[in-house]
């Protein structure tokens, strides 16, 4: 594809709901990456996908926090029992390889939990 | 804490006038990039140098990299109201097998003004 897509844009969810968040990733980029930025904490990192092997799921920040890649394509981040603290622009990235290689990000998707 | 910190946080120019912006971070790196933001949304990459490389260009920015500062510094010349983002530095951990994670600084917010 032309760029990474994600989908929603926005998200209002109420406080305890699960939201699922999707990332489609550029064609023929191995590495896929989730980022969340909120205003207090900046840009985080939260999770690594690279091909077949293992996630890296070191930021994420809680076990409510999922994210699965189905095929080494698609990625989708689940958010279980939402908080107000989860609101934040979720960005999503790829890249050619793993490591050394430019990400190149989504639009994101901005998600607000009342 | 912040691997990359930028300075200033926000710095406001006249269009035509150059912008520039500093980059500190703390520990070894493969690569640092430059993203920009427009409206809290996705982040364009705006150019990757490599630590083995001490300055680059790309069409009206001048990035230059000082290993030995550990600090970066990003130059926008002839600047256009369209240049009127946020602007943020990256880096990757060299070593310890985890080079993929990119840590953002807060970025600096640049307004400049018709």
């Amino acid at each position: 594809g032309a760029g990474v897509s994600q989908s929603p844009s926005n998200k209002v969810t109420e406080k305890g709901k699960d939201v699922e968040l999707r990332c489609d990733p550029i064609s023929g980029h191995t590495a896929l990456y989730w980022y969340r930025q909120s205003l207090g904490q900046g840009l985080e990192f939260l999770i690594y996908f690279q091909g077949n092997s293992a996630p890296d799921k070191s930021g994420l920040p809680s076990d409510r926090f999922s994210a699965e890649r189905t095929g080494g394509s698609v990625s989708t981040l689940t958010i279980q029992r939402t908080q107000q603290e989860d609101s934040a622009v979720y960005l999503c990235a790829s890249s050619l390889t793993s490591g050394r290689e430019t990400q190149y990000f989504g639009p994101g998707t901005r998600l607000l939990v009342l | 804490s912040q691997q990359g910190e930028e300075d200033p946080q926000a710095l406001s120019i006249q269009e035509g006038e150059n912008a520039t912006m500093n980059c500190s971070y703390k520990t070894s790196i493969n690569n640092l990039q430059w993203y920009r933001q427009n409206s809290g949304r996705g982040l364009v990459h705006l150019i990757l140098i490599r630590s083995n490389e001490r300055e680059k260009h790309s069409g009206r920015l001048r990035v230059t990299l000082d290993t030995s500062k550990k600090s970066s510094s990003l130059l926008i010349t002839a600047s256009r109201a369209a240049d009127t983002a946020s602007y943020f530095c990256a880096t990757d951990a060299n070593g310890g097998g985890s080079n993929y994670k990119l840590t953002f600084g807060k970025g600096t917010l640049l307004t400049v003004n018709p």
